[in-house]
């Protein structure tokens, strides 16, 4: 069974200040991992991805790979009320024909004005 | 820009009903996928489809059967609906770019309850 762990929390951090998501997977062989963001009643969207251990960057947010360690994060940076939802992790693993994502339970995010 | 629709944004259904639940997808992606979402549980897959006519089972397969007769078309069926089936119901398609770059795109839910 492959499993994605997340602290479900809440997060709450204060306006402008750093937000720091963390996700452990089970399985070793995992090669990609995906960040989506899901505002309350709204469907995932996709914030970005990484496969490479170290640090991916776009704009405000950052991804971490560790390999390793089994873990990958997701910073934001200057955190604005707008980036209040639920994160969610998810991974890559092969299936017949395609490629299926195994997602975490998702951290609640609440960045307070 | 990639759109995925869903045919109803909210359903309701008595026990027993037979229920169908569409998704179009106008990116010609080749997979097409079937979640449902629950708090606590987050997000499971119930079917797959990589090609048309093809399916395989995700993890939570049973009490749905699904149909893709065309690559942009992919259906839920839920063929004697139970109130354990209230849910949202996620459809999402991605295209086989390569193993590290496939993105899944959602549409925007349906929201099924089963009275």
């Amino acid at each position: 069974q492959k499993e994605v762990e997340q602290n479900s929390g809440p997060l709450s951090v204060p306006e402008g200040a750093i937000a720091s998501l963390n996700c452990t997977y089970s399985d070793r062989g995992s090669q990609s991992f995906f960040w989506y963001r899901q505002y309350s009643g709204k469907s995932p969207e996709l914030i970005m991805f990484i496969y490479s251990n170290g640090d991916k960057e776009d704009g405000r947010f950052t991804a971490q790979l560790n390999k390793a360690s089994q873990y990958v994060s997701l910073l934001i940076r200057d955190s604005q009320p707008s980036d209040s939802a639920t994160y969610l992790c998810a991974v890559v693993h092969s299936g017949a024909g395609s490629y299926q994502l195994t997602f975490g339970k998702g951290t609640k995010l609440s960045v307070i004005p | 820009d990639v759109k995925v629709t869903q045919s109803s944004r909210y359903l309701v259904k008595r026990t027993g009903e037979k229920v169908f639940l569409e998704c179009v997808q106008d990116m010609d992606h080749e997979n097409m996928f079937w979640y449902r979402q629950d708090p606590g549980l987050g997000l499971r897959l119930i079917y797959f489809s990589y090609d048309v006519k093809m399916k395989e089972k995700g993890d939570i397969p049973e009490g749905y059967s699904v149909s893709r007769e065309k690559k942009e078309r992919f259906s839920l069926i839920l063929e004697s609906a139970s109130t354990n089936q209230t849910s949202m119901y996620l459809c999402a398609s991605s295209s086989p770019t390569g193993l590290y770059q496939e993105t899944q795109y959602f549409g925007p839910g349906t929201r099924l309850l089963v009275l």
